[in-house]
């Protein structure tokens, strides 16, 4: 069974610092892997998504940026924090000949 | 502009009741999911359809693309179905943008 493991749980980060979100996937092999962020009151959005090792395709700038450095591994990451990054920051694969989405336990990021 | 108008933000049932939501397209969609809310904020998917309806318990959905709307449908609701239910769509290919809808929030009232 396929398993997506994301991490930290929750972050609460100054203004300016950096931030790196992780999001692993196992018992599947090249999966489609994305990113979604949901602002509190927002709708969720997809940031980024990846279908292979080393490439990544940006959805929305949110000066965020994204990298697959291992097949079973999706970074989400910025040098430097804003206001606006806070939120709901959720990993998915899409599982299947069905396309569906699976999502990860999320990450909640609080910027200061 | 948004693409996906879903239906109510919110709805209160009686339990053993049923309702339905609805999520209207503003263009053609290829596809459509149906994810819960859970506890810790994460989605839990409960359909994908292409076309055509599904079953799961209490649970159905339908998805129409060329009349550009889905429902999900919930009969004899029960306290644990309460929570946030969101439906999501594509145009194209789905390694492309999935549009959410905003949410409808379910509370199942005793």
């Amino acid at each position: 069974a396929q398993t997506i493991h994301q991490w930290p749980v929750a972050e609460i980060k100054a203004v300016g610092s950096p931030l790196s979100l992780g999001c692993t996937i196992k018992g599947k092999s090249s999966p489609n892997l994305y990113w979604y962020w949901q602002a509190t009151g927002g709708t969720l959005q997809q940031l980024f998504y990846s279908i292979t090792v080393g490439q990544v395709e940006s959805v929305v700038q949110l000066n965020l940026s994204a990298s697959r450095p291992k097949d079973d591994q999706f970074i989400l990451s910025t040098e430097k924090l804003l206001l606006s990054h806070s939120g709901f920051y959720l990993c998915a694969w899409m599982g299947g000949d069905a396309e569906t989405l699976y999502f990860g336990s999320g990450t909640r990021l609080t910027v200061l | 502009g948004d693409q996906v108008e879903q239906s109510p933000s919110a709805l209160s049932l009686h339990e053993g009741t049923g309702s339905a939501l609805r999520c209207n397209f503003t263009t053609t969609m290829r596809a459509v999911q149906w994810f819960r809310k859970n506890s810790r904020g994460s989605l839990i998917n409960l359909f994908y359809l292409a076309s055509g309806t599904k079953e799961n318990g209490r649970l159905k959905s339908a998805f129409d693309s060329k009349e550009r709307y889905s429902t999900l449908h919930i009969r004899d609701a029960q306290l644990e179905d309460s929570g946030t239910y969101f439906c999501a769509a594509n145009r194209g290919s789905a390694l492309g943008r999935l549009h959410f809808g905003a949410g409808t929030q379910l509370i199942v009232i005793p």
